[in-house]
């Protein structure tokens, strides 16, 4: 069965501290990974998607990297507004769903 | 554009009673998901309509049925409702070919339906 493990399951850090989020996963045949941004109360919200390994895609403070079994997402010089749960999912050939992770909980301190 | 739209966004039900969430997707989207989000969790997935049909359903029982209309707007039921179904109940919309074309193949998801079942 697909499964997604994120990692920290929170983390905080200053204004301007960059770090990165993990999500390591095991499926039967990849067919895209993907990120969203959740806040709370409120629906996911379209990050990335990534197909293969050695995939990289960027928007602003983020970036996403994916390998055979990990993929991160990497927030350089982080400001508070990006304070949200990080969520990770995946799907697989055959499949129309999506399976998540439990998410990171990112707190951006000023 | 309108993006996905749900509705209630809140209500509180007791155990037993039934509840139905609406949801109309994002324009040009003929696909709709549903999701259980638990508090500190990840969604999970509850089944998928396409074409006015279940086209996939996940670990749920049968207490959960949808429908998808011609305009492809949905609803989710939950029968019998039991206190573990307090969740925030997730729309999200799709193109029907977004896993297999090669596009970007990402869901929109809606505000959602918070449910807290007494």
């Amino acid at each position: 069965e697909d499964q997604v493990t994120q990692s920290p399951e929170a983390l905080r850090l200053q204004e301007g501290e960059s770090s990165s989020l993990n999500c390591s996963y095991t499926v039967s045949g990849l067919r895209g990974l993907f990120w969203y941004r959740q806040d709370p109360g409120k629906g996911p919200e379209f990050l990335f998607t990534l197909y293969s390994a050695g995939e990289e895609k960027e928007k602003e403070r983020l970036k996403a990297t994916l390998t055979k079994k990990e993929s991160f997402l990497h927030i350089t010089a982080p400001k508070p507004e990006d304070s949200a749960t990080y969520l990770c999912a995946l799907t697989n050939f055959g499949n129309e769903k999506l399976t998540f992770g439990t998410g990171t909980r990112l707190t951006i301190i000023p | 554009d309108a993006g996905v739209t749900q509705s209630p966004t809140h209500l509180i039900k007791t155990r037993g009673q039934q509840v139905t969430l609406r949801c109309s997707p994002k324009s040009g989207h003929d696909t709709v998901s549903w999701y259980q989000q638990a508090l500190g969790q990840g969604p999970q997935f509850i089944f998928q309509y396409y074409e006015e049909e279940e086209r996939q359903r996940g670990n749920f029982p049968d207490r959960f049925s949808g429908h998808q209309f011609p305009n492809y707007s949905s609803e989710l039921n939950v029968n019998a409702l039991l206190l573990g179904d307090s969740a925030l109940y997730l729309c999200a919309s799709s193109l029907s070919n977004s896993f297999w074309g090669g596009l970007a193949g990402e869901l929109f998801f809606g505000e959602g339906s918070r449910l807290t079942v007494l």
